[in-house]
């Protein structure tokens, strides 16, 4: 079985400041890992993913994750937020043997302001 | 850019009714997934379907639920004989391949399901 941890359930930034969420992970098999995120009254899309290879991931909107199998993490980072960044994230995982089933943390709303 | 669509976006219905819950996933998608969010909660899996069968389901999906593909299009979850826990947001999700555990799956903007 696997879990998801997101640290934070709020993170508060200034437009223009750099951001990072926070995600640990727990599992006894191999895993995928992934980042969603959420803007109001919309469905999950996809921010980045990694399957294998680079540890560092890139992902739309400037984001980027690093993957730390000794610690189980992979936190998400934005060197420079803007407003509509404001959002819902969400660290998902998969385990390489399942069918594809993603296991989510609690997520975390990231508020933007000026 | 094609996109999963649900219907409908609020389903209101009494406690102990049947309810179906829409899904139109991209069109060339393979694989089909239904996760439900509770209010404050977090995203959970429910079930996958491939090739017109279940392929894993969580032990939240239990014979109280069902999907289907009905046509070519259309992927449905019913819920029989609805439970005040039931409320939730119900989202879709599709995927490309016929091995679906590295593909980006899509996901609809959900249906707010409240049952009184």
């Amino acid at each position: 079985a696997q879990s998801v941890t997101q640290l934070d359930s709020q993170v508060p930034v200034f437009e223009e400041a750099p951001v990072e969420l926070r995600c640990n992970y727990s599992s006894s098999v191999s895993v995928y890992l992934f980042w969603y995120v959420q803007y109001p009254n919309q469905g999950l899309q996809l921010l980045l993913k990694y399957l294998s290879g680079s540890t560092l991931v890139k992902g739309i909107n400037g984001f980027e994750a690093e993957f730390n199998k000794s610690q189980t993490s992979f936190h998400l980072r934005k060197p420079s937020v803007h407003i509509s960044d404001t959002a819902e994230y969400f660290c998902a995982v998969s385990a390489t043997d399942s069918w594809g089933k993603l296991q989510f943390g609690a997520g975390t709303q990231v508020v933007v302001t000026p | 850019e094609p996109e999963v669509t649900q219907t409908p976006s609020h389903q209101v219905t009494q406690m102990g009714q049947e309810v179906i819950l829409r899904c139109v996933p991209i069109s060339n998608h393979l694989y089909f997934y239904w996760y439900r969010q509770i209010l404050g909660q977090k995203v959970e899996f429910l079930v996958s379907f491939y090739n017109n069968e279940i392929s894993e389901k969580s032990e939240i999906f239990d014979d109280q639920f069902s999907v289907e593909r009905p046509d070519g299009s259309n992927f449905t979850l019913k819920i029989r004989s609805t439970k005040l826990e039931d409320s939730a947001m119900y989202f879709c999700a599709s995927s490309t391949r016929s091995s679906g555990r590295k593909d980006t799956q899509y996901f609809g903007p959900g249906t707010r399901l409240t049952v009184l």
